[in-house]
């Protein structure tokens, strides 16, 4: 079965731009996360949503938005871009339902953003 | 979520068992503990995860204490491709937030 993906996987951006980066999860899988990884923060959770609906929300400024569609692809956006927006962006597939089985995440190969 | 404590590195002969220990001495009792690992420059992968007693699967064993504020990840018998950062994470049934830690870099040399 086919794994997530994400595209595109290399993006390079200058300040002030502003960019969409998408996810396209496992077959089945209603929730898709997002992730940022950074050397100095490491791997930080963005948001997630469930069923078109964001679920859950990490502690990241109002730049960071994302959406889900009813097939449950997922967009990311990062608006006005800032240099310490380089990083690798990850997402996660699962069922997402509450059972700890479901919670199982699979994650694409990310997508790595330069911002100069 | 429970904070977890990780050792930050660890070395591993090829072949041998890898015992990587997670400390979560605030879990509470409706989280699961979860193991995931990174290899250089791929996302993160799945393992294992346990409530209290332990599991097993064809990647590794989970052995959660007693109190449950600890556990140990193994590895039966590394691999160089085990080379990776394993993270443990605490997280509730409902949740499917990922809180990773600085996790512990895994080295198997042969």
């Amino acid at each position: 079965k086919a794994g997530v993906t994400q595209t595109p996987r290399y993006l390079i951006k200058t300040r002030g731009q502003q960019v969409t980066l998408s996810c396209s999860p496992i077959s089945g899988h209603r929730s898709v996360s997002w992730y940022q990884q950074t050397p100095g923060q490491g791997l930080q959770f963005l948001f997630e949503y469930f069923s078109e609906t964001q679920r859950n929300k990490g502690n990241f400024p109002g730049r960071f938005s994302g959406r889900q569609f009813s097939n449950s692809r997922s967009e990311m956006n990062v608006s006005t871009l800032e240099l310490g927006d380089s990083a690798l962006y990850l997402c996660a597939s699962s069922f997402g339902s509450g059972r700890p089985r479901f919670n199982e995440q699979f994650f694409g190969p990310g997508t790595r953003l330069t911002v100069l | 979520d429970a904070k977890t404590t990780q050792p930050p590195s660890m070395d591993c002969a090829e072949g041998r068992a890898a015992n990587l220990p997670c400390n979560h001495s605030t879990i509470s009792g409706n989280e699961y503990v979860y193991w995931y690992r990174q290899i250089h420059s791929q996302g993160p992968q799945y393992i294992i995860h346990g409530l209290k007693n332990n599991e097993t699967n064809e990647m590794a064993s989970l052995i959660i204490t007693e109190d449950r504020k600890s556990s140990t990840l193994i590895l039966p018998h590394a691999t160089l491709r085990d080379t990776a950062v394993y993270y443990c994470i605490g997280n509730p049934q409902a949740g499917t937030a990922l809180i990773f830690g600085k996790g512990t870099t895994l080295s198997v040399s042969s």
